[in-house]
């Protein structure tokens, strides 16, 4: 079966330090792979997304590029802010559905 | 605007108790999900749905149901509560196209507690 894993938190950094959250993903066919952002208290909402491989996502100055030679889809961002402080989940999805399927989460905290 | 409602937002039970928490969407898609999340586990998926009458057992099904009688309401009903559902619970919403899978939308999360 599917399955998304994704590196345990909390990461804590310094603002504008540079972000990397990784995530590596087992399917059997040819998955999209997402990233997902938490805030407090909210419920999820599409950060960043990739439908092939070498396609990179980008939003809100993060990025993630779908290598499939790796099965990868790892988490940068260059200078984090405070307000950039949430859950990151990893996760895939293979049909038209689009029934995802999830990491365990990364939670980010980011010092002033 | 449109959008995904849950309720109640938070919720206490006893063990043995039915409960049931309530998803309205006003997108009217097609697609509706419940996941649970547990620290540890991220987002498991519970039972989904891809039309009126349509249900499907998740990953994490048991002790739980759910129905699809219109396109914008998928309620979930927790039979007998046990303390192991303890959780928030997420809905979710999306619209098949023709192309790769797209975006889910979030509610806000309901706060279970069996006690």
């Amino acid at each position: 079966g599917n399955s998304v894993t994704q590196m345990e938190g909390p990461v804590t950094l310094s603002e504008e330090a540079f972000l990397t959250i990784n995530c590596t993903y087992t399917a059997t066919g040819y998955p999209s792979l997402f990233w997902y952002v938490q805030y407090p208290g909210e419920g999820l909402q599409l950060l960043l997304k990739a439908t092939k491989a070498d396609d990179k996502g980008s939003n809100k100055g993060f990025e993630a590029t779908y290598r499939k030679e790796t099965t990868s889809f790892h988490l940068e961002k260059g200078s984090v802010q405070v307000s950039d402080s949430a859950v990151y989940f990893c996760a895939l999805s293979e049909n038209a559905g689009n029934m995802l399927t999830f990491g365990g989460g990364t939670r980010l905290m980011v010092k002033p | 605007d449109a959008e995904i409602t849950q309720s109640p937002r938070h919720k206490i039970t006893e063990t043995g108790r039915q409960v049931t928490l309530a998803c309205h969407q006003t997108w009217n898609h097609n697609n509706m999900f419940w996941y649970r999340q547990d620290l540890g586990h991220g987002l498991r998926l519970i039972h989904y749905s891809y039309g009126v009458q349509d249900t499907n057992k998740g990953e994490v099904s048991d002790g739980y149901s759910v129905s699809r009688s219109n396109t914008e309401d998928l309620p979930l009903t927790l039979e007998s509560a046990a303390s192991s559902q303890t959780s928030v619970y997420f809905c979710a919403s999306s619209l098949t196209g023709t192309g790769p899978p797209g975006e889910l939308f979030f509610g806000e999360g309901s706060r279970l507690t069996v006690l």
